[in-house]
């Protein structure tokens, strides 16, 4: 069965670090997305992305965050400068035109 | 007011038990509903989509009344496996999914 996958599992980065992770989406898929969770909290909508641009972003996604699909098949999130406050669970998702929105098993963020 | 309301939990059923989640929500133009199940620091899984009037999948019936914008989750014939947050999540289109804290669920031997 076709799956959304994430890379890297873990990423362990310090303070004012660009990072980048890296979504698949599954293959026929449309529409992307990216969210996060912090660690107790509820999972929360940064980002969707359709026909090569974003088409929504939340108050989070503020000017460190920036989304590419640099070729048919990655989908990325770059974080330019982290801070403390971006450790948390990142979920990409995608889904088709039927709107059901499949995630990834997630990268684990944390910002020393 | 909350897009979704649910019940946190958690409810602690033995084995074999039969639970039922409730959800309301408060936008009226949501067009399809999912059940996703949590476990922790893991990611959602879709476990049910709903469009018309319910769905049911094995053990996992759910059951949608838009005149109460109210839909639940009934599973059936608990395992210790079905242990998660699970949560209610309305849908208008392909649009940014909003997510609740869910109801969390023990199953216990």
């Amino acid at each position: 069965e076709p799956e959304v996958t994430q890379t890297p599992s873990h990423q362990v980065t310090q303070m004012g670090q660009e990072v980048i992770l890296r979504c698949v989406p599954i293959s026929n898929h449309l529409y992307f997305y990216w969210y996060r969770q912090i660690l107790g909290q509820k999972v929360e909508f940064l980002v969707s992305f359709y026909n090569n641009e974003i088409s929504e972003k939340s108050e989070i996604f503020d000017d460190q965050f920036s989304v590419e699909r640099p070729d048919g098949s990655n989908f990325t999130l770059k974080i330019r400068s982290t801070k403390l406050e971006d450790s948390a669970m990142y979920f990409c998702a995608s889904s088709d035109w039927a709107d059901t929105q499949y995630f990834g098993p997630g990268t684990r963020l944390t910002v020393l | 007011r909350k897009e979704v309301e649910q019940d946190p939990g958690p409810f602690n059923v033995p084995e074999g038990a039969t639970v039922a989640f409730n959800c309301t929500y408060s936008n009226s133009a949501s067009q399809s509903f999912f059940w996703y199940r949590q476990d922790c620091r893991k990611e959602p899984k879709l476990l049910m989509s709903v469009y018309s009037s319910g769905n049911e999948d094995g053990r996992f019936t759910a059951q949608l009344n838009r005149a109460s914008q109210y839909i639940s989750l009934l599973i059936r014939d608990s395992k210790l496996s079905d242990s998660a947050t699970y949560l209610c999540v309305p849908s208008s289109g392909n649009t940014p999914l909003v997510f609740g804290k869910g109801t969390r669920l023990s199953v216990i031997a």
